[in-house]
């Protein structure tokens, strides 16, 4: 079974704090992403990474950064948190020519004050 | 328009009915296809992809494609209080790696 898990399932920073999100597969997936997901928005990606050190941006990705140091692991980093960064942050990963299905960690539900 | 588009529901079924969940696409060269469930608070879970014209069957879900007219579907036979949940459409275009676009999801109620 493919494992996906997040650092934290919830959090509260204060604007203009740095925030770390944490993302660890254990499947040797190529692939990673991270996603928010507000209501009537639903699933938006921020940023994809295909390889270590590799990334490319998503839809969202100002206010954002990642790092993909190890192939299993990938971070997002809220370089000064705001307000408007409030929102379910969920990690998946894949293999590519699997099919591209992507499987989700928990998720981070972070709240910024 | 919206590249995939999901009515939003909430759509409601008597337990034991047949759910039909719908999902437009606008890019036609699209590639393959996923349905998610979403329960209340959690993450997103696989329930079965299609690539193929045509229908899949897998337990009580089955899974319709027509790339003709753009449209994917779920049909939950048998539906259960348990089924209760948002529904995620999300679709590979052409030309963008292994990243998917998501639908904002159709949220399933399953009436006793």
């Amino acid at each position: 079974d493919v494992k996906v898990t997040q650092s934290s399932r919830y959090l509260v920073k204060r604007t203009g704090e740095k925030v770390f999100l944490e993302c660890v597969q254990d499947m040797d997936h190529e692939n990673m992403f991270w996603y928010r997901q507000d209501p009537g928005l639903g699933l938006r990606l921020i940023y994809f990474s295909y390889d270590v050190k590799m990334k490319e941006k998503g839809d969202i990705p100002e206010g954002y950064s990642v790092s993909r140091e190890k192939k299993e692991r990938f971070s997002l980093i809220l370089e000064s948190a705001s307000t408007n960064q409030t929102s379910m942050y969920l990690c998946a990963s894949s293999l590519p020519f699997d099919g591209d299905t992507q499987y989700f960690g928990p998720g981070t539900r972070l709240t910024v004050l | 328009q919206k590249e995939v588009e999901q009515n939003s529901g909430p759509l409601s079924v008597p337990e034991g009915a047949i759910a039909s969940l719908n999902c437009t696409y606008s890019d036609r060269g699209s590639q393959s296809f996923f349905w998610y469930r979403q329960y209340s608070g959690k993450s997103p879970e696989l329930i079965m992809f299609i690539y193929s014209n045509g229908d899949k069957e897998d337990g009580r879900f089955t899974a319709q494609l027509n790339k003709a007219s753009q449209y994917v579907s779920l049909l939950i036979r048998d539906s259960q209080p348990s089924d209760s949940a948002t529904y995620l459409c999300a679709v590979k275009k052409t030309g963008t790696a292994s990243k998917l676009t998501f639908g904002t999801g159709t949220r399933l109620q399953v009436t006793l």
